[in-house]
């Protein structure tokens, strides 16, 4: 069964740093593609950043370029997302998932982990 | 960057009723096309890729269809389980985009 856990949420003040991580089971992480996507409160998705299997490629959405970085650890099966910069309007749910073809559609999601930027 | 204009935002059915929503993209993304369903407080589960193909696992109530720029996904017969929020995702580029979601509810 795939599964996907998200942790490292929590309250950050303007200007700080988090680093969320994503523990992948049930499958082959190394050969998949992955995602980051958020969801500020009450409002729609937002794809977030995508890494290629062995991390030579990565792509942002262009509000956190420079802020955010994605990155992976295949032998941990772990992914994860470095946030930097933080600001009031990336307070988000942010969900990892499993990209179900090379660059593809999210076919698997966590369940997400909340992060709040307040001071 | 691709928009995708979904609509309804919201639509209003009841159980047992056969419901559309549409997505149009601002250029053309192939068959580049995903559809999700989110319940209050859960992530997102995916239902549809490819425009057309059914995600292992999710009925056959549920389907996708596309013409052009313009996709569909249609439920039939819902069900009190069907009512939640729909979104459509284009993947054809970055950065993926997604519609700003439909709520279905109950009439």
């Amino acid at each position: 069964e795939v599964q996907l856990v998200e942790s490292g949420g929590g309250l950050v003040q303007p200007g700080g740093s988090l680093t969320l991580s994503c523990a992948a089971s049930g499958f082959t992480f190394s050969t998949y593609w992955m995602s980051w996507v958020r969801q500020a409160p009450g409002k729609g998705l937002e794809w977030v950043a995508n890494i290629k299997p062995d991390g030579s490629e990565k792509y942002y959405v262009d509000s956190v370029k420079g802020r955010f970085t994605i990155s992976r650890d295949n032998a941990k099966n772990s992914l994860y997302l470095q946030m930097s910069s933080l600001r009031a309007g990336d307070t988000a749910v942010y969900y990892c998932a499993r990209l179900g073809s090379p660059s593809g559609w999210s076919d698997y999601w966590g369940q997400g982990t909340l992060v709040t930027v307040s001071s | 960057d691709i928009q995708m204009t979904q609509s309804p935002s919201s639509l209003s059915a009841s159980v047992g009723d056969r419901v559309t929503i549409t997505c149009r993209a601002s250029q053309g993304i192939s068959n580049d096309l995903a559809w999700f369903q989110q319940k209050p407080g859960k992530a997102p589960k995916s239902l549809i890729y490819a425009a057309s193909s059914l995600q292992s696992g999710v009925p056959s109530k549920f389907s996708g269809s596309r013409s052009g720029t313009d996709f569909t996904l249609t439920i039939s017969s819902l069900q009190p389980e069907d009512f939640a929020t729909y979104y459509c995702q284009q993947y054809d580029s970055y950065p993926y985009t997604f519609g700003q979601g439909t709520k279905l509810e109950i009439k």
